[in-house]
């Protein structure tokens, strides 16, 4: 079974640029949740769409956003962005359950 | 708050000698408590979950236990390609994963 994948691998972006990442889920799971990882903060949870809808979401600012297609795919933007959002995206998928299960992550660079 | 931490941050090891990682605690509603293995530049490796204080659970060289405030991560007779960051988090209210932030592990030959 083929597990979590993420696209692209590594992006390097400019201050102010806008960025979409994409996740496709393990075959069969409906959950995709997003989490953010740098060397200060350690991994913290962005949001998690169910069946084409965001069920929960963490404490980012609007400018991350998300969304969800009916084959659960799950895309990821960010605008606007700043230094600071350079980062490892990390995306998550499950059945819906509590056992979730990452993706090798999209390392983000902003100059 | 939901909190979790995580010690030592770094612990080194002699190839056979065996010891624990910790996990600490301190949320409302646990609904799980995961252990995820990760390399550089990879994503998290889902390990074990524990649910209820008492739990263990084992995996070739390694033992995850739960009480009601920590878990610990048990690791036997560690070889080199043991040397990861051994992440702990707990599943809180909202299906989100609360991390703590890692302990660096390794090992030498």
């Amino acid at each position: 079974k083929a597990g979590v994948t993420q696209t692209p691998r590594y992006l390097i972006k400019t201050r102010g640029q806008q960025v979409t990442l994409s996740c496709s889920p393990i075959s069969g799971h409906r959950s995709v949740s997003w989490y953010q990882q740098t060397p200060g903060q350690g991994l913290q949870f962005l949001f998690e769409y169910f069946s084409e809808t965001q069920r929960n979401k963490g404490n980012f600012p609007g400018r991350f956003s998300g969304r969800q297609f009916s084959n659960s795919r799950s895309e990821m933007n960010v605008s606007t962005l700043e230094l600071g959002d350079s980062a490892l995206y990390l995306c998550a998928s499950s059945l819906g359950g509590p056992e979730q299960f990452f993706g090798p992550g999209t390392r983000l660079t902003v100059l | 708050e939901d909190q979790v931490t995580q010690s030592p941050e770094a612990l080194r090891l002699q190839e056979g000698e065996s010891s624990s990682l910790n996990c600490s605690y301190t949320v409302s509603g646990l609904r799980g408590l995961f252990w995820y293995r990760q390399d550089p530049g990879k994503g998290p490796e889902f390990l074990f979950t524990l649910y209820s204080a008492g739990e263990e659970k084992e995996k070739e060289r390694l033992k995850a236990t739960l009480t009601k405030k920590e878990s610990f991560l048990h690791i036997t007779a560690p070889k080199p390609e043991d040397s990861a960051t051994y992440l702990c988090a707990v599943l809180v209210e909202g299906n989100k994963l609360v991390f703590g932030a890692g302990t660096i592990l390794r090992v030498k030959s």
